[in-house]
């Protein structure tokens, strides 16, 4: 059963950086049938995924178009943990940022779950 | 990206009222629609996937059907700790999206 409990600071300030932690217990970071996921919930946005990372042979990671050119996502597999690095965040980047896994079925199908607890995340000066 | 909407947004029911809620993708997503229950301040909880397959531990009473662009998730009978906010999300298209929400309150 894969348990997922995320850390990381509840406030940010505008042009910094968030950085969020995810640690998994029940499972490898480097399993090779699972997904480590990103998503957001704010009230303007709804829910937003941000991106993921898995392992292959070789690690992957994608990103949504609409934060790919400031988000890192990467695995520290010596913790059993992945991160989340979103870059000059702004005010509009204010959240509830959940982690979650999925695994892909062999008709190429995909869910979340399970999903971290969450954490608000304020960007504020 | 795939739009997924919702109807109704919001909706009022009493206990052992059946419930359907639609769901509605800009393209077609085949059978790639999953649904996901949420609780005040709590993160979303999986129902249903591949748009029909009931997640393990979820009560026999939610069904879901439809498969290109509409989708429905259905309550039958609804319970006490039913009354949430309900979402749909396509996995299609790996810029994964969901849909706005369902809001089911007690009339």
């Amino acid at each position: 059963q894969v348990q997922l409990q995320q850390s990381g600071p509840g406030l940010v300030k505008p042009s910094q950086t968030l950085s969020l932690t995810c640690a998994i217990s029940g499972d490898s970071v480097s399993s090779g049938s699972v997904v480590w996921n990103w998503i957001r919930q704010s009230p303007s946005r709804g829910l937003e995924w941000l991106g993921r990372t898995y392992y292959r042979s070789k690690w992957y990671s994608d990103y949504a178009v609409s934060v790919k050119s400031r988000i890192t996502i990467n695995a520290d597999t010596s913790k059993n943990h992945f991160s989340l690095q979103l870059n000059s965040v702004t005010p509009e980047d204010t959240a509830v940022y959940y982690c979650a896994s999925s695994v892909v079925s062999t008709s190429g199908a995909n869910w979340f779950d399970p999903w971290g607890q969450g954490t608000l995340v304020t960007v504020s000066s | 990206d795939i739009q997924m909407t919702q109807s109704p947004s919001s909706l009022s029911a009493s206990v052992g009222d059946r419930v359907t809620i639609t769901c509605r993708a800009s393209q077609s997503i085949s059978s790639y629609l999953n649904w996901y229950q949420q609780k005040p301040g709590k993160a979303p909880n999986l129902l249903i996937y591949a748009a029909s397959s009931l997640q393990s531990g979820v009560p026999s009473r939610f069904s879901g059907s439809g498969s290109g662009t509409e989708f429905t998730l259905t309550i039958t009978s609804l319970q006490p700790e039913d009354f949430a906010t309900y979402y749909c999300q396509q996995s299609y298209s790996t810029s994964f999206t969901f849909g706005p929400g369902t809001n089911v309150d007690i009339k």
